[in-house]
């Protein structure tokens, strides 16, 4: 089925701990998983995208590690702000050409005490 | 550049009226999608437009609707209003094949 979920739904960290935030997805057929971050009052942000075909990649301060074999997307977060705090949604595109549909996962609240 | 705009931010229906809901997306994004986000289901794909046609439609109701303009400006319509739309609108836009969609703040509706 199509669907994308979250194994916790709310993680606490100290401030300049690094965090996991998890994700299971159960479409093969995805060819991007994408993390997005949603502050409270303000639509979603996208933070970074991994291609299906690859299994880590990193940008500022974040890593997304993609393990096919389980269904299993991570995002890490290194040396965690209290500007981090956020819901994080994990989604996967589906589709070809230039129509792609984007499924969310429900969320992880993260929450980092000073 | 300016980003999404979605108007209005906030809105208070009774049961059984319509609303409806418009989105700007970023200039030169053809493409616009919808989305309900509530605590409990969280973000749930309403539909999307691409230059003036429904491409992608999720599972909701028909009394869930919208409609794109030539200037890829969008509008959602919901009608006979229930207590369980309550929730936050969003709408984002992106460009052809791009991975990253821009969000609007949203537009919180509240139905009585």
């Amino acid at each position: 089925g199509e669907s994308v979920g979250l194994h916790l739904p709310t993680l606490s960290v100290q401030e300049g701990d690094n965090s996991i935030i998890n994700c299971a997805y159960s479409n093969s057929a995805s060819d991007y998983f994408i993390w997005y971050k949603q502050e409270s009052g303000k639509g979603p942000q996208f933070i970074i995208d991994i291609r299906s075909n690859m299994d880590k990649r990193q940008g500022q301060r974040v890593t997304v590690l993609l393990n096919k074999t389980v269904k299993h997307l991570s995002l890490q977060i290194a040396a965690t702000q209290p500007g981090d705090s956020a819901v994080y949604f994990c989604a996967e595109r589906r589709g070809g050409g230039s129509n792609y549909k984007l499924t969310f996962g429900k969320g992880t609240l993260l929450t980092v005490n000073p | 550049k300016a980003g999404v705009t979605q108007t209005p931010r906030y809105l208070i229906k009774t049961r059984g009226q319509q609303v409806t809901l418009s989105c700007s997306p970023i200039s030169g994004h053809r493409s616009v999608s919808w989305y309900q986000q509530t605590p409990g289901q969280g973000l749930q794909f309403l539909f999307e437009y691409f230059s003036e046609t429904q491409r992608n439609k999720g599972n909701f109701p028909g009394r869930f609707s919208g409609r794109q303009f030539s200037n890829s400006r969008s509008e959602m319509n919901v009608s006979t209003l229930e207590l369980g739309d309550s929730a936050l609108y969003l709408c984002a836009s992106s460009s052809t094949g791009g991975t990253e969609a821009f969000f609007g703040q949203g537009t919180r509706l509240t139905v009585v």
